[in-house]
């Protein structure tokens, strides 16, 4: 299994509603990463989980909370958003921290 | 911080037609990866080069990464309509806290029959 997969693929949500997005690798990758990114800019890295750990919060919003409930789960819970929150989440993981990346489908996201 | 330039910000060619895309920096990169995205999806990485004047090829595609580890090219010969994306090039950073990834603001290709 050579997939990262995301859930959902698309969520729209009020700015006073709680979400969560999920990712998730079976590839037995130690490091773990969410990015933001908006149209037709780069990803921007957001969080990265070495060993199940927090390793870099790239200063984000506390509306953003990370959680790493094992090695191959990742999940970025969502609370009192903006619109200009609205853009695509990836989610990446990689064998060690900073080898190549492997990048999920991504999820999404509108707030209204 | 953006830390790597990308040229050209957009390519437009015809089938068949070679070219070159340039990652450019002032820092030095423990490695340097390139990753292709189409859109409404997720970057695909094609290869990360991690010693000075490498070079790796994959198909038509040949990479190369500056002997001082602070640049990298990526050259396309005879481009297909499948090579159409955004390639984006990503720099390898050591930091305090671990290893961070710094992206180009990539180029976008469209190959056209």
């Amino acid at each position: 299994d050579t997939e990262v997969t995301q859930t959902p693929k698309h969520l729209v949500m009020g700015m006073t509603n709680k979400k969560s997005l999920k990712c998730e690798q079976h590839m037995g990758h130690r490091a773990m990463y969410w990015y933001k990114q908006k149209a037709k800019k780069p990803p921007e890295l957001m969080f990265v989980y070495s060993y199940e750990k927090l390793s870099i919060n790239e200063s984000v919003p506390s509306r953003f909370s990370p959680e790493c409930p094992n090695s191959s789960l990742l999940n970025l819970h969502l609370h009192a958003l903006q619109p200009e929150d609205s853009a695509l989440y990836l989610c990446a993981s990689s064998q060690l921290p900073g080898h190549g990346q492997f990048f999920g489908p991504g999820t999404r996201l509108t707030v209204l | 911080t953006q830390l790597l330039e990308q040229s050209p910000q957009f390519l437009s060619i015809q089938e068949g037609e070679n070219l070159t895309v340039y990652c450019n920096s002032s820092s030095v990169f423990s490695s340097l990866q390139w990753y292709r995205q189409e859109p409404g999806e997720g970057p695909v990485l094609l290869v990360t080069v991690v010693t000075g004047g490498e070079v790796k090829k994959l198909k038509r595609l040949t990479f190369q990464f500056g002997d001082a580890r602070k640049d990298s090219s990526l050259h396309i010969t005879a481009a297909q309509p499948g090579d159409t994306g955004l390639y984006l090039c990503a720099g390898v950073l050591s930091v305090a806290s671990g290893y961070a990834l710094n992206f180009g603001k990539g180029t976008s290709l469209l190959v056209t029959p």
